[in-house]
């Protein structure tokens, strides 16, 4: 079956702008994570939604993230006024349940120019 | 959550049998040891998971002393296809589904 899908893969962006990454999980999956992964470093988690409820934002940098999933299915992630720092590959993951196996998506490599 | 220590890299041959091996000190009773395999521009992916003792499935093998403070993924005969980065990340998934992920080890198999 289809697994997790992100979008765009890749985006440029000037630093001020504001960008919105898009996740599909998988169809039924409860539970969606996202995550930050810097060049070279493990992926850090930003914030946790079961279906459209957010649980946990701890792991969000700034106030200029935030992300939604108002039906409980597709999420977005937004960032406003992009920095250079925010460069990154931003993943999301869903589960089935409360727990288990984390399916992946391929991510969406932002790059803040 | 306990933290993992891991080697940054390490290399192999075609064929090879590889052990990475994770050292968590600080693992809680909860937790559970879990590991994923990470290829360039793609999301990690789960391999294996256990608790105690030894767990096999169709691509690993993952090793765990009796005193839970380390563990070692074993993987068979290794391919060029294995080439990417592994992640040992430890915790009680029925606590918080927030995984901890370190630097991770590359590995590289060479021809």
């Amino acid at each position: 079956g289809a697994g997790v899908s992100q979008s765009p893969r890749y985006k440029v962006a000037k630093r001020g702008q504001d960008v919105a990454l898009r996740c599909d999980p998988i169809s039924g999956h409860v539970s969606l994570f996202w995550y930050q992964q810097a060049l070279g470093q493990g992926p850090e988690f930003l914030t946790y939604f079961q279906n459209e409820a957010q649980l946990d934002k701890s792991g969000l940098p700034s106030d200029r993230f935030f992300a939604e999933r108002p039906e409980g299915s597709v999420s977005t992630l937004k960032i406003q006024r992009t920095q250079q720092e925010d460069s990154a590959v931003y993943l999301c993951a869903s589960i089935k349940a409360g727990q288990g196996e984390q399916y992946f998506g391929p991510g969406t490599r932002l790059t803040v120019t | 959550l306990a933290k993992t220590t891991q080697p940054i890299s390490m290399d192999s041959y075609e064929g090879q049998e590889v052990n990475i091996t994770c050292s968590h000190n600080n693992i809680a009773t909860n937790d559970y040891i879990t590991w994923y395999q990470q290829f360039p521009s793609q999301g990690p992916r789960f391999i294996i998971q256990g608790y105690k003792t030894k767990v096999t499935n169709e691509v690993a093998s993952l090793f765990i002393p009796a005193d839970r403070k380390s563990s070692t993924l074993s993987l068979p005969r290794v391919s060029l296809s294995d080439t990417a980065v592994y992640y040992c990340l430890v915790g009680d998934w029925g606590a918080t589904n927030k995984l901890i992920f370190g630097t991770g080890t590359l590995l590289a198999v060479q021809p």
